[in-house]
């Protein structure tokens, strides 16, 4: 399985934009890049996920770099309840599983 | 709608015994994927379940062992407990399309404690 990197942890604060990386330089080309979170005492969560281009849902944007081998989870205005785990997975066609990282624990400040 | 539901939520054992925990998917899925989550640690691969039968398995010793049901609820079994099973075991339900861009729904967990 391809791998990710991300940070640790980060810190925002709160109503302010975060922007969270991840490296994937190995990924391929038919990699999807996934997002999850997990908020305290709760199972992982679906947040927005990519192949090539930019993309929005009502959680969050990724933005994907054009060589593929990074991309951002961009929370638009952070509030108290999106202090969670985020991790960022990469997946291929015909894997059925999600190959899971350390993740990048997020706090917001208020 | 109800989502993932996973029973029991705490669990506590003792070395050497058998646990069973049980998982109903989302409305619609078929599909049933068991992750084991250490603590500090991202949830790792078990196994997943599709028409009864095991499909994909991660790199777990078969003293794991699975089982979905016609109405595609699924059990997970774990024989001869070890200290180190003490986890967050989670339960994921999809549809079973092979494709990449496939989301999966989690349930909250079933916390194991194995003194």
């Amino acid at each position: 399985d391809a791998k990710t990197t991300q940070p640790n942890s980060m810190e925002s604060n709160e109503e302010e934009p975060v922007h969270l990386p991840c490296n994937h330089s190995t990924i391929s080309g038919t990699d999807y890049i996934h997002w999850y979170r997990q908020l305290p005492s709760q199972g992982p969560e679906y947040v927005i996920h990519g192949l090539t281009s930019n993309v929005n849902n009502r959680m969050a944007s990724l933005a994907i770099a054009e060589d593929r081998k990074s991309s951002t989870l961009i929370l638009h205005r952070a509030t108290l309840r999106d202090a969670a785990v985020y991790y960022c997975i990469l997946r291929d066609e015909g894997n059925e599983k999600l190959t899971f990282g350390t993740g990048t624990r997020l706090t917001i400040i208020p | 709608d109800a989502g993932v539901t996973q029973s029991p939520t705490h669990l506590i054992k003792t070395r050497g015994q058998q646990v069973t925990l049980r998982c109903s998917p989302k409305s619609g899925h078929d599909t049933v994927s068991w992750y084991q989550q250490a603590l500090g640690q991202g949830p790792q691969f078990i196994f997943q379940y599709y028409e009864e039968e095991e499909r994909q398995r991660g790199n777990f010793p078969d003293r794991f062992s699975g089982h979905q049901f016609p109405n595609y609820s699924s059990e997970l079994n774990v024989n001869a407990l070890l200290l180190g099973d003490s986890a967050l075991y989670l339960c994921a339900s999809s549809f079973f399309t092979r494709r990449a861009n496939e989301k999966l729904f989690f349930g909250s967990g079933t916390q194991l404690s194995v003194l």
